[in-house]
């Protein structure tokens, strides 16, 4: 079956580093997004992978192995407003997105 | 200019009634889809449109009618509301031409729907 594990939740400090972890297992494979989802809002794109290494975007950076099925989010100089969910997807062989259940990032002062 | 849009973004009825959310997506997409959030904040895919068909129907109570009168919107109506319909539904929008990142799924805001 296809399946995606992330952890439920993480703890960081500001002005820290934090990184998300994802393995996934899908029929296929066309790339891997990340998501950001605050409270109440809507999931907004974040990343996206589909060749293996690390694609980096400002602070956020997002890695993709593809013979170990495993990607991360690296979030540095965390600030309070990354307190959110983070949500890794997989897009299969049909090009559909599944979806893994979201890991609580809280920032502590 | 909102890119995908939902109404309303709040809903409180009672058991047993039927409503209806609607989304638009102003982005020029060709496929259009329906998920459920639940309480513990899993994104599960209820339905996918393309060009106005049907391409994905999760496992999904036929309470649940989607209805795409054409590609720039996917409406959703509800019969016989349940305790266990209580969640967020959020519409997303793509482009859909099979090309990865080209397939980003943008989303609405959202509806909170709460079945007293």
């Amino acid at each position: 079956g296809q399946n995606i594990d992330q952890p439920t939740e993480m703890t960081a400090t500001e002005g820290a580093i934090v990184q998300i972890n994802c393995t996934y297992q899908t029929s296929g494979f066309n790339g891997l997004f990340w998501y950001q989802q605050h409270a109440g809002e809507a999931p907004t794109f974040l990343s996206y992978n589909v060749l293996d290494g690390l694609e980096e975007k400002g602070r956020f950076s997002s890695f993709l192995s593809r013979s170990k099925g495993y990607s991360y989010l690296l979030l540095k100089e965390l600030q309070m407003k990354d307190s959110a969910s983070y949500l890794c997807a997989a897009m299969d062989s049909n090009y559909q997105l599944i979806w893994g259940a979201g890991t609580k990032l809280i920032i502590k002062p | 200019d909102t890119a995908v849009s939902q109404t309303p973004k709040y809903l409180v009825t009672q058991m047993g009634n039927d409503k209806s959310i609607k989304c638009e997506q102003n982005l020029g997409h060709d496929t259009m889809y329906w998920y459920k959030q639940d309480s513990k904040k899993f994104l599960k895919i209820m339905f996918s449109y393309n060009n106005k068909e049907l391409i994905i129907n999760e496992t999904v109570p036929n309470r649940f009618s989607p209805k795409s009168p054409d590609k720039a919107h996917l409406n959703l109506h509800i019969n016989s509301l349940e305790l266990g319909d209580s969640a967020v539904y959020f519409c997303a929008s793509s482009q859909d031409i099979r090309e990865g990142l080209h397939d980003t799924q943008y989303f609405g805001p959202g509806t909170r729907l709460t079945v007293l």
